[in-house]
């Protein structure tokens, strides 16, 4: 399984301000998803990067909000912009290979806080 | 309807329990079964797949009834570690996978 490397870990925001979450992997992958999951609550996909093509956003989440980059094959970045407190959440990027498909490996999450 | 449904829980069990959790999906074109678990204040991690002809790993067995669209797992003799949310997970082919909503083990001492 693929070495995932979640920064931040944790962040405390302002209302207002934009928060960068990075995910780097330690071999290159095919798929890289960005979940969102309250504290007690189920896995809410945000969308799908594929490298060299815009991510695919889920319904509910817009790309001016949510904008996502990946660079290349081992990385990927979820902006959270103009924080509101709703968006205090779990984010989470998971990983897919063309060996592994349907089998998803997860970062350890960013745990954010908007005041 | 949810494509992935689960008993969210919780379930209590003392240790030494055999617990089962089960698992319905909706889309009979669905490819691939999985088995994952979510400790708290964690990432969630593959705990096992699933095949038709059904699998054990330890403690932890893995049924699939395609027929039914239904996946189960036992677990006989509950550890206090197993406390957990198991996630129902299903491979929709390509890259397409979606995750149940968790079904969450107490095990108590």
């Amino acid at each position: 399984s693929a070495v995932i490397s979640q920064k931040p870990s944790r962040d405390i925001c302002q209302r207002g301000t934009s928060l960068t979450i990075q995910c780097q992997v330690d071999s290159q992958v095919t798929m890289m998803f960005w979940y969102r999951q309250q504290p007690g609550q189920s896995l809410t996909l945000i969308a799908t990067a594929n490298q060299g093509s815009e991510a695919t956003y889920e319904s509910g989440f817009v790309i001016d909000k949510f904008p996502i980059s990946r660079p290349n094959l081992t990385f990927s970045t979820l902006t959270v912009s103009n924080m509101s407190p709703e968006d205090s959440s779990i984010y989470l990027c998971s990983v897919s290979s063309e060996v592994t498909k349907n089998i998803q490996y997860f970062g350890a999450g960013t745990r954010l806080s908007v005041l | 309807r949810k494509e992935v449904e689960q008993d969210p829980g919780p379930f209590n069990v003392p240790e030494g329990a055999t617990v089962a959790f089960n698992c319905t999906y909706s889309n009979s074109a669905s490819q691939s079964f999985f088995w994952y678990r979510q400790d708290c204040r964690k990432e969630p991690k593959l705990l096992m797949s699933v095949y038709s002809s059904g699998n054990e790993d330890g403690r932890f067995t893995a049924q699939l009834n395609r027929a039914s669209q239904y996946i189960s797992l036992l677990i006989r003799d509950s550890k206090l570690s197993d406390s957990a949310t198991y996630l129902c997970v299903v491979g929709m082919g390509g890259f397409k996978t979606i995750f149940g909503a968790g079904t969450r083990l107490f095990v108590k001492a």
